[in-house]
């Protein structure tokens, strides 16, 4: 069975500019949220989806958006990057059985120049 | 505000002994405790939980154990082997309806031979 599938892996930006990260969650994986990791500061929740709907959002500014899709395909957008913004974003998926065993992707590493 | 510590940042074990990662928690309304084990260009993926009721879990050489009243957890490997060696999250859900976890900032674990 294919794990949840994160694209592109790695990408540079500059500040400024905007950037979308994509979400292929396990099939029949309805729940998907997203994490950020950064050095020192361990893995932040982002924001998680359910049936396209939002149910959590975690402490970032609004530059930080997302959205999920029917087939359960998620997506995150950050506008207006910063140099703080460079990070590893990891996509997570689960059955949402709320007993936190989730299936992480392998991560988007994104550099902010 | 912190609410999953792992105040340990790096651990260095022989192979064959116990390695003991520790975790402490400041929320009580916490309903289950994860570790997670992340290799280096991996995602994470879930090792172990512990259910808020109980006190120890147990699988093969890895077994948690939970210690509400001073709001500490635990992790240890028994034998350690060298394959071992990665950054071990300790993190926490109160799950209701969500797959937010609140990660710790993790220990990176080395197991030489």
């Amino acid at each position: 069975k294919a794990g949840v599938t994160q694209t592109p892996r790695y990408l540079i930006k500059t500040r400024g500019q905007q950037v979308t990260l994509s979400c292929s969650p396990i099939s029949g994986h309805r729940s998907v949220s997203w994490y950020q990791q950064t050095p020192g500061q361990g893995l932040q929740f982002l924001f998680e989806y359910f049936s396209e709907t939002q149910r959590n959002k975690g402490n970032f500014p609004g530059r930080f958006s997302g959205r999920q899709f029917s087939n359960s395909r998620s997506e995150m957008n950050v506008s207006t990057l910063e140099l703080g913004d460079s990070a590893l974003y990891l996509c997570a998926s689960s059955w949402l059985q709320s007993t936190g065993e989730l299936f992480f992707g392998e991560g988007s590493r994104l550099t902010v120049l | 505000d912190q609410q999953v510590k792992q105040n340990s940042p790096s651990l260095s074990v022989q192979e064959g002994r116990i390695s003991i990662l520790n975790c402490d928690y400041t929320n009580s309304m916490f309903d289950y405790f994860l570790w997670y084990k992340k290799y280096p260009a991996e995602g994470p993926t879930f090792l172990i939980s512990i259910s808020s009721i109980k006190d120890k879990n147990e699988d093969g050489r890895f077994t948690v154990f939970l210690n509400k009243s001073a709001k500490h957890l635990s992790l240890h490997i028994v034998p350690s082997q060298p394959g071992d060696s990665a950054v071990y999250f300790c993190a926490a859900i109160i799950s209701y309806n969500t797959d937010k976890l609140i990660f710790g900032t993790g220990t990176r674990l080395q197991v030489f031979p």
